[in-house]
């Protein structure tokens, strides 16, 4: 069965660095997302790509953070300055059309020390 | 407000036991999904649904639109059932992007 991978699984930065978290959606999937659940929280949406441009984003989507979809297959998300409250569990989900269920990659964590 | 919120937050059961979490939402939607999460921290989607019942082996979800309710339940329970479910809705305007209820964490027990 198709299925979202994420990578890294788990990522060790420092506060300031740039990270880059990769997802790789179902093939012929068409809407992207990312959402973020920091530990022992709900899960949150951050942004959703469509027709690769961004569709919406949500507050904590600021200056810091952006989106790529650079070949076709990855789908990235690039946060510029990590800083200390970004350390979180992050999950890419993809889905085929607006009436389908959304699958979820495994996630990354991204501790920010 | 929250604009998901589920109950109970925490659940103790018995193996066997009939399993049900509550959702309630305020917000205009086109599906209501159920996730479940497991500790490892992976999310897996259970149900899609917009209306009525769907079953799916030991679990039914139920929607009604217009009380903006919905339930899921877990027939027979066992402990690999325990895990963090998840009551999350799509909006009916814009992306379909999820706003995520808190989650009910299940614990069954032998």
């Amino acid at each position: 069965e198709p299925e979202v991978t994420q990578t890294p699984s788990h990522q060790v930065t420092q506060m300031g660095q740039e990270v880059i978290l990769r997802c790789v959606p179902i093939s012929n999937h068409l809407y992207f997302y990312w959402y973020r659940q920091i530990l022992g929280q709900k899960v949150e949406f951050l942004v959703s790509f469509y027709n690769n441009e961004i569709s919406e984003k949500s507050e904590i989507f600021d200056d810091q953070f952006s989106v790529e979809r650079p070949d076709g297959s990855n789908f990235t998300l690039k946060i510029r300055s990590t800083k200390l409250e970004d350390s979180a569990m992050y999950f890419c989900a993809s889905i085929r059309d607006s009436n389908y269920e959304q699958y979820f990659g495994p996630g990354t964590r991204l501790t920010v020390t | 407000k929250n604009e998901v919120e589920q109950s109970p937050q925490n659940l103790t059961a018995q193996e066997g036991e009939f399993i049900t979490i509550n959702c309630s939402y305020s917000v205009g939607i086109s599906a209501l999904h159920w996730l479940q999460q497991h500790p490892g921290g992976g999310i897996v989607s259970l149900f899609m649904l917009s209306s009525g019942k769907k079953k799916h082996g030991r679990l039914i979800a139920t929607i009604n639109i217009q009380e903006k309710h919905s339930s899921l339940h877990i027939t027979a329970s066992h402990p690999r059932d325990s895990a963090v479910y998840i009551c999350a809705v799509a909006s009916n305007q814009g992306a379909q992007k999820l706003v995520f209820g808190q989650g009910t964490r299940l614990t069954i027990n032998p």
